[in-house]
């Protein structure tokens, strides 16, 4: 079965500053790989997906992500930080055949004025 | 914008209750699903539809049951509540697996 891995509970980076968050899937064959990011209070809102095709892939808020079949990853990148970011960040995988996903235990992101 | 809305968002029942949960989209979508959320553990599925009066259940469906007899609609059931199942409950619906999620449900059982 998939697996994800976020392995950052909590992550603090100063508003400017460049962001990674880590993720690490489990599964033999081409997954699709998502990032979504919950704001306090809400629901979950999609960042950005990856099916095939180009791994760089770009989302809504200026975040990217780059997906690594050679190291399992499918790693989170912003360039430069805003304190609106500050939320909890999840990645999830799903499989080709199927229409469930697995998520991460997610990442807590603070943002430092 | 597709929406979900979640009909509780705040909720306290007391133990042994039976408790629903309601979730509707106006999407249009095939598949809606129930996840529980908990810190330190992500989100876990709990049951999913993926038609009409269709259900499977997801990785922790032990103390839930659902309900789906019409598409926009999803209900998720505590038929006793327990304190273990104090939570945050998620519905979201999908459209080529990309989730569409409604603000969550607080669920306080005491």
């Amino acid at each position: 079965a998939q697996s994800v891995t976020q392995p950052d509970i909590h992550i603090t980076v100063s508003e400017g500053a460049s962001l990674e968050l880590r993720c690490n899937y489990s599964y033999g064959a081409t997954p699709y790989l998502f990032w979504y990011v919950q704001s306090p209070g809400q629901g979950l809102q999609l960042l950005l997906k990856y099916f095939s095709g180009d791994t760089l892939v770009q989302g809504i808020k200026g975040f990217e992500a780059e997906f690594k079949r050679s190291q399992s990853s499918f790693n989170l990148r912003k360039p430069s930080v805003h304190w609106s970011d500050a939320a909890e960040y999840f990645c999830a995988v799903a499989t080709g055949g199927g229409n469930k996903l697995t998520f991460g235990t997610g990442t807590q992101l603070k943002v430092e004025l | 914008d597709v929406k979900v809305t979640q009909s509780s968002r705040y909720l306290v029942k007391r133990t042994g209750e039976k408790v629903f949960l309601e979730c509707v989209q106006d999407m249009d979508h095939e598949n809606m699903f129930w996840y529980r959320q908990d810190p330190g553990l992500g989100l876990r599925l709990i049951y999913f539809s993926y038609d009409v009066k269709m259900k499977e259940k997801g990785d922790i469906p032990e103390g839930y049951s659902v309900s789906r007899e019409k598409k926009e609609r999803f209900s998720l059931i505590l038929e006793s509540a327990s304190t273990n199942q104090t939570s945050m409950y998620l519905c979201a619906s999908s459209f080529f697996l990309e989730l569409f999620f409604g603000e969550g449900s607080r669920l306080t059982v005491l």
